[in-house]
């Protein structure tokens, strides 16, 4: 079955940039979502078609895709993008989520 | 504003049955294809099934294939999780959410916790 490899955490300062990276075999043929959750809330889209954000999302959130590695950066962190992140893609009939990555706010 | 709201979580003992809810609001509910993803105690995020909007096309995780079934009344604007034969494993939150460009969005969760 297909697998998303993500670190387990990445930490950064405020006002720094946090990139998070997901591995997956051929990645970059696929389109990759990202979405953050927070501790005891629902997960929350930040990210679809690899780049584009949803409304409302800041635009220190971005995406890209290529090659077997899909990346978020947040440029500028704050200290409320402290949370989880997963990737997801879609194989062979059925969608896979990342292992997850915990943002730590120094 | 879209919302879900899912319901039908509980305690049940491993081999047993649930079935959960996911009641739509603020949007056309049978123009999307919709997706239950769980996540377990201090785990990450599983997906596990997903319906066409026509209700035509079923999709399942291999870890929950056979047991689960998927399903949807659009009348209704209700997605609905059959699931049998419960193991200790499925013990989670399960989140219904509306797929378009992604999911979004997501509802608050139900609690299934399955044990003897």
């Amino acid at each position: 079955s297909y697998e998303l490899t993500q670190p387990p955490s990445v930490s950064v300062s405020p006002g720094q940039t946090a990139s998070i990276t997901c591995s997956g075999d051929k990645l970059g043929d696929k389109h990759v979502c990202w979405y953050q959750q927070k501790p005891g809330q629902s997960p929350v889209l930040v990210i679809h078609q690899d780049a584009k954000r949803p409304s409302g999302i800041p635009e220190r959130f971005s995406g890209s895709n290529s090659g077997n590695t899909a990346t978020l950066t947040i440029s500028g962190t704050q200290a409320m993008d402290g949370a989880d992140y997963y990737c997801q893609a879609w194989d062979s009939s059925t969608y896979v989520f990342g292992t997850g990555t915990k943002v730590n706010i120094l | 504003e879209e919302q879900l709201l899912e319901s039908g979580g509980g305690f049940v003992q491993p081999g047993g049955s649930l079935r959960l809810s996911c009641a739509a609001s603020g949007f056309t509910f049978s123009n999307y294809a919709m997706n239950w993803v769980r996540q377990a105690p201090g785990k990450g995020l599983e997906w596990v099934s997903a319906i066409s909007y026509s209700g035509d096309r079923t999709y399942f995780a291999d870890s929950v294939k056979g047991r689960f079934t998927i399903s949807r009344d659009n009348s209704k604007s209700t997605l609905y999780l059959q699931m049998n034969s419960l193991r200790v494993e499925d013990t989670a939150v399960y989140y219904c959410a509306k797929e378009f460009e992604g999911f979004y969005p997501w509802g608050q969760g139900t609690l299934v916790t399955v044990s003897s």
